[in-house]
């Protein structure tokens, strides 16, 4: 049990639709990232916020934004769904380096 | 730009062998390096954390190498069992702000 939760599990999506994926930490752990794991590949850094800002970012496109709260929880939103977006999405929090994940979120754009 | 890789891709053992798994990375600049196991269209379970200060960390059966000026880790697994059935993925950490740079996995199985 890592303390992070994600919902939902699964979603089916169409292309051209937008998707809120939702995640709640740790208490404490100020930072959250998501990542994006294609199947049968490692996951792929999207975004980290830190104490409500945007801090880092990969190289994904302006159409994934996210939000970050102070009651730990965060948000991942894609707008303009492409076939190509179908994969695992996973939040992770960290404390002093160490990275807690999220079971993700299956979502699947047909 | 910092790139992990993971060897082998797939490994199939009989239950009780010892094994090891290999991950490497081009930028030695590293915070921490982590080891994680994800079971099949699950999240990822965190399973030892070196920092770059240190040589190994073991939890259990498993053991975890880290040389830096290599760019190499290792992941031993003692006498393996089917639940550790798996893909391992390793990742690497370069400090506050920065993201986790992972490895495209090993993917383990262990027959009985």
């Amino acid at each position: 049990e890592t303390g992070v939760t994600q919902s939902p599990t699964h979603l089916i999506k169409t292309r051209g639709q937008q998707v809120t994926l939702r995640c709640s930490s740790q208490s404490g752990h100020n930072t959250v990232s998501w990542y994006q794991q294609a199947l049968g590949q490692g996951p792929q850094f999207i975004f980290q916020y830190y104490r409500e800002e945007e801090n880092g970012r990969g190289n994904f496109p302006p159409r994934f934004s996210g939000l970050q709260f102070p009651n730990y929880s965060s948000e991942l939103n894609v707008n303009a769904l492409e076939l190509d977006d179908s994969a695992l999405y996973l939040c992770a929090s960290s404390l002093d380096g160490l990275a807690f994940f999220g079971q993700g979120t299956r979502l699947t754009v047909v | 730009k910092q790139e992990v890789t993971q060897i082998p891709a797939a490994l199939s053992v009989p239950e009780g062998e010892n094994l090891v798994l290999n991950c490497s990375f081009t930028d030695s600049a590293i915070y921490n390096l982590q080891w994680f196991r994800q079971d099949p269209g699950k999240g990822l379970t965190s399973l030892l954390l070196i920092q770059s200060s240190q040589r190994e960390q073991t939890s259990g059966r498993l053991n975890a190498s880290l040389d830096k000026s290599s760019g190499r880790s290792t992941l031993y697994i003692a006498a393996s069992q089917p639940g550790d059935s798996a893909t391992y993925l390793c990742a690497v950490h370069r400090g506050y702000g920065n993201k986790l740079v992972f490895g495209a996995g090993t993917i383990l199985r262990v027959k009985s």
